[in-house]
């Protein structure tokens, strides 16, 4: 059963660099069709980040493409998102999740969430 | 960025009575290879989302079937036959047919 735990700091600092990991267990990274970041203001919907396919092919969502930066680490089974120059609207609970062939292309598996908060 | 637009954004619900929600996208949903990919998703409060539907129609695993997803190209329906005290919460519909994928603003369902 494959699990996804996301992990980093729970606050940053504007204009900082937020950087957050998610680690999988339960199956190979490289076994999926692509790993992606969902974000959720406080009260508010979800919104794509962006996603990574295990050959390391990147989309980002055009809103912050110039900021985002998603890579995947297959040694250590894990893939991590890096978003720069943060605001207070940057702050969110960010989630990783599994886009999986055989689940339609939707995002069948999903981290428990961690909660970001950008203030000084 | 295709948008996609649900309605209700609540709905107050009886034990026992079905439910139905609505989302629209303002684009057609059909892949150039021929697959919808319009999925829902239901988020309990202080939970992540779960996938209910992928593909229009088809349960995720181990999803109740008093669960049911249809429609095609722009219109796209979430039925739930007998609302159960479980199923509390916000539904989701989104796209992945093209990027950037993108969420419907959800729908609050509660009970009565």
């Amino acid at each position: 059963q494959v699990q996804l735990q996301e992990s980093g700091p729970g606050l940053v600092k504007p204009s900082g660099t937020l950087s957050l990991t998610c680690a999988v267990s339960g199956g190979s990274i490289t076994n999926s069709n692509s790993w992606s970041w969902v974000r959720q203001p406080p009260g508010k919907g979800l919104e794509w980040v962006g996603e990574i396919y295990p050959s390391g092919t990147t989309n980002y969502s055009p809103s912050l493409k110039s900021r985002v930066t998603i890579s995947l680490d297959k040694s250590k089974n894990q893939f991590s998102l890096k978003l720069s120059s943060v605001t207070a609207a940057d702050t969110a609970v960010y989630y990783c999740a599994r886009e999986y062939h055989a689940s339609g292309d939707a995002l069948d598996i999903w981290g428990q969430g961690t909660s970001v908060t950008v203030s000084s | 960025d295709i948008v996609m637009t649900q309605t209700p954004l609540s709905s107050p619900v009886t034990l026992g009575q079905p439910a139905s929600i609505s989302c629209r996208s303002n684009q057609s949903l059909v892949h150039k290879d021929g697959s919808t990919y319009l999925s829902w998703l239901h988020q309990r409060p202080g939970q992540p989302p779960r996938l209910l539907i992928y593909k229009i129609s088809n349960r995720f695993s181990g999803v109740p079937d008093r669960f049911s997803g249809s429609g095609a190209g722009t219109d796209f329906t979430l039925k739930i036959s007998r609302v159960e005290a479980d199923d509390v919460g916000v539904y989701y519909c989104m796209q992945a047919t093209q990027l950037p994928q993108t969420f419907g603003q959800g729908t609050k369902v509660e009970i009565k």
